[in-house]
C-alpha cells in the first residue's frame, strides 16, 4: 500500500506570492494534519482536517488555510508569503481524529523555500 | 500548557555503543507518547509509541517506557549501528480540544561512528 505522499518535492517561492501544497494520504485514512518543520526544530502544530472538516488549528496567522476533498486528500494554501515561511511541510494522515493512540503516519514533506 | 523537552544534541556514540536520548514531558490530560526518527531529507518515521503509564514501547532494538511519576519517556538502544544516525523527535498527543495533535520536541540528532 502507497503511503502518504506529497507534491510537489520542493518549492521556491518569493515574498508575497502564493503556494499551494498537496497531500493524498494513506487509504482509508480519513483524517489529515499538516506540519510546519523549520531546520533544526521538531514539527510544528498547523492544522488537522477529518471528514472535510476542520477539527484543528495551530498557532498560525489566517495567512494559512487548507481543506480537505471528498476523498480525504488535502490541499494547504499560504499566502503573502514570508521569509519566515521557509520550512518543510509534512503532511501526515491517521484512521481517524480524537483519538490519542492512533499515531499518525507522515509524508516525506514538501520543502519550501522562500527569497 | 503541554510540552515535550528533549536532551540537545547532537550525540556523537561509537557503533555497539548504548543510547540513551532523554525525553520528559508536560501534560494536563493522559497522552499517548511517540518517538519518532527522521533521516537526512526524509519525513519522519514511528520508531515506537506507549499510550498508558507503565507500558513499554519496543522496536528495532530501540525501547522507551511510559514514566507517569517522572513524566519521561526516555529513548534507550543496546547496542547502536551507523545506520541508526538520524534525528529523533519525542512527541506527545495533546488530548485538548478533541483534535489529538502532536507536540514535537525540537529533536536529538544522533551520529554513529564505525
Amino acid at each position: 500500500d502507497a503511503g502518504v505522499t506529497q507534491s510537489p518535492t520542493h518549492l521556491i517561492k518569493t515574498r508575497g506570492q502564493q503556494v499551494t501544497l498537496r497531500c493524498s494520504p494513506i487509504s482509508g485514512h480519513k483524517s489529515v494534519s499538516w506540519y510546519q518543520q523549520v531546520l533544526g526544530q521538531g514539527p510544528q502544530f498547523i492544522f488537522q482536517y477529518y471528514e472535510k472538516e476542520e477539527r484543528g488549528r495551530g498557532n498560525f496567522p489566517d495567512r494559512f488555510s487548507a481543506r480537505q476533498f471528498p476523498n480525504y486528500s488535502s490541499e494547504l494554501n499560504v499566502n503573502a508569503l514570508l521569509l519566515g515561511d521557509s520550512a518543510l511541510y509534512l503532511c501526515a494522515s491517521s484512521l481517524s481524529a480524537g483519538q490519542g493512540y492512533n499515531e499518525q503516519f507522515f509524508g516525506p514533506g514538501t520543502r519550501l523555500t522562500v527569497l | 500548557g503541554n510540552s515535550v523537552t528533549q536532551m540537545e544534541g547532537p550525540v556523537t556514540l561509537s557503533e555497539e555503543a548504548f543510547l540513551t536520548i532523554n525525553c520528559t514531558y508536560t501534560a494536563t490530560g493522559y497522552p499517548s507518547l511517540f518517538w519518532y526518527v527522521q533521516y537526512p531529507g526524509e519525513g519522519l518515521q514511528l520508531l515506537l509509541k506507549a499510550t498508558k503509564a507503565d507500558d513499554k514501547g519496543s522496536n528495532k532494538g530501540f525501547e522507551a517506557t511510559y514514566r507517569k511519576e517522572t513524566t519521561s519517556f526516555h529513548l534507550e538502544k543496546g547496542s547502536v549501528q551507523v545506520s541508526d544516525s538520524a534525528v529523533y523527535f519525542c512527541a506527545l498527543s495533546d488530548p485538548t480540544s478533541g483534535t489529538y495533535k502532536y507536540i514535537f520536541g525540537t529533536g536529538t540528532r544522533l551520529k554513529v561512528l564505525a
